[in-house]
């Protein structure tokens, strides 16, 4: 059993550059997260999702754009990245709210 | 501002000696807390948690207590063993905040054989 999965686990982008992480669950969970994580900040939510065809912002959603198309997958997608966008990704999913989170490994993205 | 605080970036502890993690947090509508523990290049895993109509909550060798009029939770390992050498984030969240956990820092533990 997968669970969750990230691609891809390591990025290197310009500033300016777009891109698209993707974030897959097995486990038929109808909540899907995206955090991010920053030396001395802690795990911050970015994007979240209740379910296939909804997102709503989390703590920290400027510069990211989501889509939940298929309840299986969670798609955070940076379309200028910057500099302060360099910082560890993690995906992670849940039965409903208040429910303990599963995570990705995470994806370290660098913007140079 | 960080609502969810662990203010001791790490802890040494002796193998079979008892571990004492600490999480503050300032926000009193919190009412249910967890406890993640992190080894290297992976995700985040589900260790332990309680609601707030409890104080104490155990799982095997770890136990979490919870002092509302504080706003203090701690996390106890006991034995603790080398396996146990981790990042620890604790979290927050409420009827309030709806979908979002609050994180702390993190506490990087280490169990000396």
């Amino acid at each position: 059993n997968a669970g969750v999965t990230q691609t891809p686990k390591f990025r290197v982008l310009k500033t300016g550059q777009s891109m698209t992480l993707l974030c897959a669950q097995d486990m038929n969970h109808e909540y899907m997260y995206w955090y991010r994580q920053d030396p001395g900040m802690g795990l911050r939510l970015i994007h979240y999702s209740v379910g296939e065809g909804t997102t709503a912002k989390g703590e920290v959603p400027d510069g990211y754009n989501v889509s939940r198309l298929k309840k299986q997958n969670f798609l955070l997608g940076l379309e200028s990245a910057a500099p302060s966008q360099t910082s560890v990704y993690f995906c992670a999913s849940s039965t409903g709210v208040f429910e303990k989170l599963f995570f990705g490994s995470g994806t370290q993205l660098s913007v140079l | 501002d960080q609502q969810v605080k662990q203010n001791s970036p790490s802890l040494s502890v002796q193998e079979g000696r008892i571990s004492i993690l600490n999480c503050d947090y300032t926000n009193s509508m919190f009412d249910y807390f967890l406890w993640y523990k992190k080894y290297p290049a992976e995700g985040p895993t589900f260790l332990i948690s309680i609601s707030s109509i409890k104080d104490k909550n155990e799982d095997g060798r770890f136990t979490v207590f919870l002092n509302k009029s504080a706003k203090h939770l701690s996390l106890h390992i006991v034995p603790s063993q080398p396996g146990d050498s981790a990042v620890y984030f604790c979290a927050a969240s409420s009827t309030n905040t709806g979908n979002q956990f609050y994180f702390g820092t993190g506490t990087s533990l280490t169990v000396i054989p």
